[in-house]
């Protein structure tokens, strides 16, 4: 079946980075679109952007426009999200979910990142 | 303010019917079929609902319906159970390759 799992929970200092991964499972890694979202406490959900794991195009949020990288390593299945600068305001629950035919269908479980001094 | 809107809260009782409505624009909702629904549990990830506007994954109940009219689309949940108590968001694809999300609504059986 189709997984989605993610790193775990990070606490980072106002101006760091944070690096999240998904590993997949279930499904030929290299013919989807792997999306990234978030949702501070409390929060809707925010659409980041999205990494095609066959060409690696991406397109990135204007909201973070500069500090967000996807990066993808086909040989593991798995996807990574960098997000740099980080202050309070980017404490969320981070997702990765899978894209097909313009549908995000299947979800990671979230990665709690908290930005505290 | 999310880029679609929708109410914040909905309710009703069990046995009843609940309509979501989720509103955007010419451009999102009102321009491509490929708006999705999804549920959500405190603490858990969102739950593919309804996709393509009224298409069901297999797994959900039949008792969970999608339309759109225009820039607004609906999800309609009738035979409201306990279990249906969550949040519930809209997406759509907002053309030039971006997403965008609702706000997110309530809904509470009585």
């Amino acid at each position: 079946q189709v997984q989605l799992e993610q790193s775990g929970a990070e606490v980072k200092k106002p101006g760091a980075s944070v690096k999240i991964s998904c590993k997949t499972s279930g499904f030929t890694f290299t013919t989807y679109v792997i999306h990234w979202l978030r949702q501070a406490p409390g929060q809707e959900l925010e659409w980041m952007g999205w990494i095609n794991v066959g060409n690696f195009n991406r397109r990135y949020s204007q909201n973070f426009r500069g500090r967000l990288a996807f990066a993808r390593d086909t040989s593991a299945s798995t996807a990574t999200m960098e997000l740099s600068s980080l202050t309070s305001g980017d404490t969320a629950v981070y997702y990765c979910a899978r894209e097909g035919g313009y549908t995000i269908d299947y979800w990671g479980q979230g990665t709690l990142v908290t930005v505290s001094s | 303010q999310s880029a679609l809107t929708q109410p914040r809260s909905v309710s009703g009782s069990p046995g009843q019917s609940v309509t979501i409505s989720c509103t955007g624009a010419s451009s999102d909702v009102g321009n491509y079929n490929y708006v999705s629904w999804y549920q959500q549990y405190p603490g858990k990830a969102p739950k593919l609902m309804i996709y393509d506007v009224s298409k069901r994954p297999s797994g959900v109940p039949d008792r969970f319906s999608g339309s759109k009219s225009g820039s607004t689309a609906s999800l309609t949940i009738s035979g409201l159970q306990a279990e249906d108590e969550a949040d519930y968001y809209c997406c759509s694809y907002g053309g030039e390759y971006t997403w965008l999300f609702g706000g997110g609504t309530r809904l509470t059986v009585l």
